[in-house]
């Protein structure tokens, strides 16, 4: 009940083209979801989060889509360019007191192409 | 700011040694972690210290030693490591406490990439 399932293990996307990322949960007890991105050799950097009480959230060219019904949150990078390209980590949390365990899905690498 | 430094960023050891990694927040945050990461895996949780209080242990062997010694500051102390042991290690801080739109957002510094000989 504790997973966080990641989908797809790889993705590769033109340049320009949207990248979609999905995941899903079983612990209704989740209440913050963000996605980090991760480069080669460097630490994971928080890309975007979103609570459970809208289904949608977006900044810049990232935009997070929510289902609360369906336990189901996705990844959409607008207008793909290779910068973008990456290691991209959906993860979730219980979330009331801040100090809670992160729990990652598996992870998706992300290859863009000129 | 929203920087964790971790030192050393690479380090190298034998199974008989004992080493310390190092990480540092000045952000006044609360809450740290320490994460281990295997190549193309997820980080995995391997300790909390909330309000400097160890509060989460995720049954991690006691050749890992955690240590906060004040709130801005991290330690790992390393002893009698194995080969399996070698991984990138994470340290990461989040502001804490119950309210707050930010108080889950948990920031990463770089790692020590540590090799176990």
């Amino acid at each position: 009940q504790q997973q966080v399932k990641q989908s797809p293990q790889s993705l590769i996307v033109q340049k320009g083209g949207i990248s979609i990322i999905n995941c899903a949960y079983e612990n209704t007890a989740f209440d913050y979801f963000p996605w980090y991105q991760q480069f080669p050799g460097k630490g994971p950097a928080l890309l975007i989060a979103i609570r459970p009480d809208v289904s949608e959230k977006k900044e810049g060219r990232f935009t997070i889509s929510f289902n609360k019904s369906a336990k189901q949150f996705s990844l959409h990078i607008m207008d793909s360019q290779p910068g973008d390209s990456a290691t991209y980590f959906c993860a979730a949390s219980p979330g009331p007191f801040g100090n809670e365990k992160l729990t990652f899905g598996t992870g998706t690498r992300l290859t863009i192409i000129p | 700011d929203t920087e964790v430094t971790q030192t050393p960023k690479h380090l190298v050891m034998g199974m008989t040694n004992k080493k310390s990694l190092k990480c540092e927040q000045h952000m006044g945050h609360r809450a740290m972690y320490w994460y281990k990461q295997k190549a193309k895996k997820p980080p995995e949780l391997m300790f909390v210290y909330s309000y400097e209080k160890l509060s989460i242990n995720e049954s991690v062997p006691s050749r890992f030693s955690p240590e906060c010694p004040n709130s801005s500051l991290l330690n790992l102390h390393l002893h009698a490591l194995q080969p399996e042991d070698s991984a990138l290690y994470l340290c990461a801080s989040s502001p804490g406490g119950a309210v707050g739109a930010a108080k889950n957002i948990q920031y990463f510094g770089a790692g020590t990439r540590l090799s176990v000989l």
